[in-house]
């Protein structure tokens, strides 16, 4: 089975300093870990994703996201936040190992909420 | 430019009444899925398809049902709409390989009063 957990219902942050968004993650393989974000009244977009290889990943808007397998974390980084940042962000996972199960599970999601 | 719609974007029924909410999607995906999204659950995997004819249930797949008679279209229908069905619905598609995004529609907001 594969779960994911994002501890932090909302995140505060202010304009211009960096913001953290966790996830952590369990699956019996490797993991496939994306980002999405929504706003208001909208579908989800994909921010960026983990697959293989380099642990730190880049991904639209100038978000990035650490892979940390020893601490089963996916963390959502970005080095300077802005208002339009605002919205709803949720980690999702894919067991690589799991070759009958292509949807994907996400967390509960976080509302990063980016002060002027 | 590719995209995944879906129809209508609100909808009010009454308890009992069956109701069918369209996704369409122009990726040429052949993996499609209807999500729920409630507050504090994030979102829950309803329905899939990993193709034409093929349908699977998701973890909350009671009172919901769908068909894939075509690689573009699967709708959902609620055989019989209750009051805890009332949520966000979204639908979502995917490229072939387990680590392709998923592609997500605006969402329909559905009242079961």
């Amino acid at each position: 089975a594969q779960s994911v957990a994002q501890p932090e219902d909302q995140v505060n942050v202010a304009e211009g300093n960096p913001l953290t968004v966790k996830c952590t993650y369990s699956v019996s393989g490797n993991p496939y870990l994306f980002w999405y974000v929504q706003y208001p009244n909208r579908g989800l977009q994909f921010l960026l994703k983990y697959i293989t290889g380099d642990n730190l990943v880049k991904g639209s808007y100038g978000f990035e996201a650490e892979f940390n397998k020893s601490q089963t974390s996916f963390h959502l980084k970005k080095p300077s936040a802005l208002v339009s940042d605002s919205a709803l962000y949720f980690c999702a996972v894919r067991d690589g190992m799991d070759t009958g199960r292509r949807a994907l599970t996400f967390g509960s999601g976080t509302r990063l909420q980016v002060q002027p | 430019d590719a995209e995944i719609t879906q129809s209508p974007r609100h909808k009010i029924t009454e308890t009992g009444r069956q109701v069918t909410l369209a996704c369409h999607q122009t990726w040429n995906h052949n993996n499609m899925f209807w999500y729920r999204q409630d507050l504090g659950h994030g979102l829950r995997l309803i329905h899939y398809s990993y193709g034409v004819h093929d349908t699977n249930k998701g973890e909350v797949s009671d009172g919901y049902s769908v068909s894939r008679s075509n690689t573009e279209d699967l709708p959902l229908t609620l055989e019989s709409a209750a009051s805890s069905q009332t949520s966000v619905y979204f639908c979502a598609s995917s490229g072939p390989s387990r680590w392709h995004e998923q592609y997500f529609g605006p969402g329909t907001r559905l009242t079961v009063t």
